[in-house]
C-alpha cells in the first residue's frame, strides 16, 4: 500500500526553524521518476505549493519562500524533509507532502498521492 | 506567477443537481490542469488531471473540460458524498498554483 505520513512539531516559536518529515511507504524515494512535493494550507484558506524534489535531486521552490525553504531526501530512511527557517505566525498551517505523477514523456503531472497532513502552529 | 481564479467561491446545491465550477488561468496552461476534492480535516484527493482525464477510482459523474485559460469541473448528478471543497491547480509553470477553492454545500 502506498502511503505518505508527515511528522514534525505541532508548535514552534517565531524565528525558529521548522523541520518536517514525510515518510514514504510502499515505494522508494530514490526510485527513478519519483517526484515529491510539499504543500501547505493555512486554516480556512487555500492550498499553497512550496517545493519539490525529483529523482535526480533537482529542487524547485516557490519564489516567495525560496530563501527560507530547503527540501531534501534521506534515502536510508525513505523520507523527504522540508526545513523552513525564521518561522512566523503567518506560517501557521497544515503541511502536506504529496507525490507528483510523472507522465510517459517525463513531464511532471498532478499530485496523485497525499499524506494526511500535519498541523503546525507558530506562536510564542 | 499564474493566477488561478475559481468561481463561485460557494455553491449551494441539492442531491441530484448538475453542478459546474469554473477555473480561469491568468495565462494559458494548455491542458496542465488538475482538480482536487477536499473534505474538512482531510487531505486533497485528485479527481481529474490533464484537464479532462478521470483519476482511477473516481466516479464517472465527475468530468473536466477546458480551453487553455478557462476550465470547468462538472458533477453530473450531485451525491451526498460530493459535498466538499474543490480546487483547481495548474502545473504548467513554476510555481504550481491553486485556485481559491469552491465549497459545495447543501441547499
Amino acid at each position: 500500500q502506498v502511503t505518505l505520513r508527515e511528522s514534525g512539531p505541532a508548535l514552534v516559536k517565531p524565528t525558529q526553524t521548522l523541520t518536517l518529515t514525510c515518510t514514504l511507504s510502499g515505494f522508494s524515494v530514490s526510485a527513478s521518476g519519483m517526484v515529491m512535493s510539499w504543500v501547505r494550507q493555512p486554516p480556512g484558506k487555500a492550498l499553497e505549493w512550496l517545493a519539490l524534489i525529483d529523482w535526480e535531486d533537482d529542487k524547485y521552490y516557490t519564489e516567495s519562500l525560496r530563501t527560507r525553504l530547503t527540501i531534501s531526501k534521506d534515502t536510508s530512511k525513505n523520507q523527504v524533509v522540508l526545513t523552513m527557517t525564521n518561522m512566523d505566525p503567518v506560517d501557521t498551517a497544515t503541511y502536506y507532502c504529496a507525490r507528483i505523477r510523472v507522465d510517459t514523456s517525463g513531464s511532471f503531472d498532478a499530485f496523485e498521492i497525499w499524506g494526511q497532513g500535519t498541523m503546525v502552529t507558530v506562536s510564542s | 506567477d499564474i493566477q488561478m481564479t475559481q468561481s463561485p467561491s460557494t455553491l449551494a446545491a441539492s442531491v441530484g443537481d448538475r453542478v459546474t465550477i469554473t477555473c480561469r488561468a491568468s495565462q494559458s496552461v494548455y491542458d496542465w490542469l488538475a482538480w482536487y476534492q477536499q473534505k474538512p480535516g482531510k487531505a486533497p484527493k485528485l479527481l481529474i488531471y490533464k484537464e479532462s482525464i478521470l483519476e482511477s477510482g473516481v466516479p464517472s459523474r465527475f468530468s473536466g473540460s477546458g480551453s487553455g485559460t478557462e476550465f470547468t469541473l462538472t458533477i453530473s448528478s450531485l451525491q451526498t458524498d460530493d459535498f466538499a471543497t474543490y480546487y483547481c491547480q495548474q502545473y504548467r509553470r513554476y510555481p504550481f498554483t491553486f485556485g481559491g477553492g469552491t465549497k459545495v454545500e447543501s441547499k
